[in-house]
C-alpha cells in the first residue's frame, strides 16, 4: 500500500525566512503528487499539483515543489514566507491503486511576525 | 453551489447512537470522496462514488460504516453504533470527474463521540 511521510511536524519560522516541508511517499509507479493547506478555520484548498512534465511545479502564493522520482519526494519550498502563511501543510499522492488520496500526517506551520 | 456543502459542521452523540453525515458537491462533479480526519493525522479514505459505478469502499474502516449517493448529487455517510474512535473530522471532497484528480474539499463534519 502508498504512504506518504511528512517528516516536520510543525515548524516555526520567523516572517522572510526560506521554508522547505519534506515529503516523501512509497509507490513505485506513477503518481500524481499534491500539496493542500489549510488556514486556521477554514477548510482544505489545493496549492499546487504534479501530474507530469516539469517536475518543479509552482502553486499560489509563491509556493513551489520539485518532484525528484528518485528520491520519490515531493518538497515543498518557499523563499520568503508571510505571517499569513501560518497553517497545516498536507502532502498527498495519488498512484494506480485507486483515485483516493493518500495523505501525509501534516506540518503545522507557524510564522511569527 | 461554489464549494462543496458539508452538514451539520458540528455532531455531538452518545456512544451507541447512529449518525448520518450529508455531502453536497459542486454541481457537476462526478466523482465524490469521503475522508476521515483524526486528532492531530493525515486524512484516511474511506470511500468513493464515481456516477453509477459501484462505489470503492476499501477505505471504510468496519461494517458499522456505510454511505450512500443518488446519482451525481448529494451523499450521505452512516455511522451505526458509534464508539469513542469514530470521533473525527468527516471531510467530503469532489472532483469533475474521475480522471481529474484535483479534489475540493468541504469545510467538514466534526464527530465528537461521548
Amino acid at each position: 500500500a502508498q504512504s506518504v511521510s511528512q517528516h516536520n511536524h510543525h515548524v516555526i519560522l520567523s516572517e522572510a525566512a526560506s521554508l522547505e516541508l519534506g515529503c516523501n511517499y512509497s509507490y513505485g509507479g506513477t503518481v500524481n503528487l499534491f500539496w493542500y493547506v489549510q488556514y486556521p478555520g477554514q477548510h482544505l484548498q489545493l496549492l499546487l499539483k504534479y501530474f507530469s512534465g516539469d517536475p518543479l511545479v509552482k502553486g499560489i502564493k509563491g509556493f513551489e515543489a520539485e518532484f525528484i522520482k528518485s528520491k520519490f519526494s515531493f518538497n515543498l519550498r518557499k523563499p520568503s514566507v508571510q505571517w499569513s502563511d501560518t497553517a497545516e501543510y498536507f502532502c498527498a499522492v495519488k498512484g494506480n491503486a485507486g483515485n483516493m488520496l493518500t495523505f501525509g500526517g501534516g506540518t503545522r506551520l507557524m510564522v511569527k511576525p | 453551489g461554489a464549494g462543496v456543502s458539508q452538514s451539520p459542521s458540528n455532531k455531538v452523540t452518545e456512544k451507541g447512537k447512529d449518525v448520518e453525515l450529508r455531502c453536497d458537491p459542486i454541481s457537476g462533479h462526478t466523482a465524490l470522496y469521503w475522508y476521515r480526519q483524526r486528532l492531530g493525522q493525515g486524512l484516511e479514505f474511506l470511500i468513493y462514488f464515481q456516477g453509477n459505478s459501484a462505489p470503492d469502499k476499501s477505505g471504510l474502516p468496519s461494517d458499522r460504516f456505510s454511505a450512500e449517493r443518488t446519482g451525481e448529487s448529494v451523499s450521505t455517510l452512516t455511522i451505526q453504533r458509534t464508539q469513542q474512535e469514530d470521533s473525527a473530522v468527516y471531510l467530503c471532497a469532489s472532483s469533475l470527474r474521475l480522471t481529474e484528480n484535483i479534489q475540493y474539499f468541504g469545510a467538514g463534519t466534526r464527530l465528537s463521540v461521548l
